[in-house]
């Protein structure tokens, strides 16, 4: 079964530095990745998304995200983050098995931005 | 945001009860998802449709099922709830690509 490892648990950071958030996944063959936010007591939306071609993604409002297919590694960075990025951060993965549109999350990583 | 609704949003109830928690979604979609989501564990798939009267199972099924009579309406139902089950429960839909979509959420909370 697929597995999906965020390494960083909490995260504190100052306005205006930069994030990188880490995140793996054990499958080895074709995969799609997300990373998902969910601000303070809401549910969760979007931010990017990787189903091919151009290994670097850009989603919504700054962030980014680079495949590296030879370290299974899918990590979010946004060069300079705002208060507003406070918020839990998922990374998910859908593996192609034939065993219906399923989504493996990981553990999540909740950051916190300081003024 | 996709047309997602969850009730009840919040729900306080006893160990044993029974509960029943509703997902509606406006966008006909064919996919519909029950999750949890618990400190440390992410969000973990419960159930899910891939059609009416389609269901399968989860990472973490035990103690729960489900039922889809409508394409907009998929329920989930605690038999007997236990504290273990007190958590976050999100419903998702998707149309059949890979990408889903997260309902508000129903925080439920079992003493």
């Amino acid at each position: 079964a697929q597995s999906v490892s965020q390494h960083n648990h909490h995260v504190i950071l100052s306005e205006a530095a930069s994030l990188e958030l880490g995140c793996n996944y054990s499958y080895g063959g074709t995969v799609n990745l997300f990373w998902y936010v969910q601000y303070p007591g809401q549910h969760l939306q979007l931010l990017l998304k990787y189903f091919s071609g151009d290994p670097l993604v850009k989603g919504i409002k700054g962030f980014e995200a680079e495949f590296i297919k030879s370290k299974f590694s899918f990590n979010l960075r946004k060069p300079s983050v705002q208060w507003s990025d406070t918020a839990e951060y998922f990374c998910a993965v859908r593996e192609f098995t034939g065993g219906g549109n399923k989504l493996t999350f990981g553990t999540g990583t909740q950051l916190k931005v300081e003024l | 945001d996709a047309g997602i609704t969850q009730s009840p949003r919040h729900k306080v109830t006893e160990t044993g009860t029974p509960v029943t928690l509703r997902c509606h979604q406006t966008e006909n979609h064919r996919y519909m998802y029950w999750y949890r989501q618990d400190p440390g564990h992410g969000l973990r798939l419960i159930h899910y449709s891939y059609g009416v009267k389609d269901t399968d199972k989860g990472e973490v099924s035990d103690g729960y099922s489900v039922s889809r009579s409508k394409t907009e309406d998929f329920l989930l139902t605690l038999e007997s709830a236990t504290s273990s089950q007190t958590s976050v429960y999100f419903c998702a839909i998707s149309a059949g690509g890979p990408e889903q979509f997260f309902g508000p959420g129903t925080r439920l909370t079992v003493l």
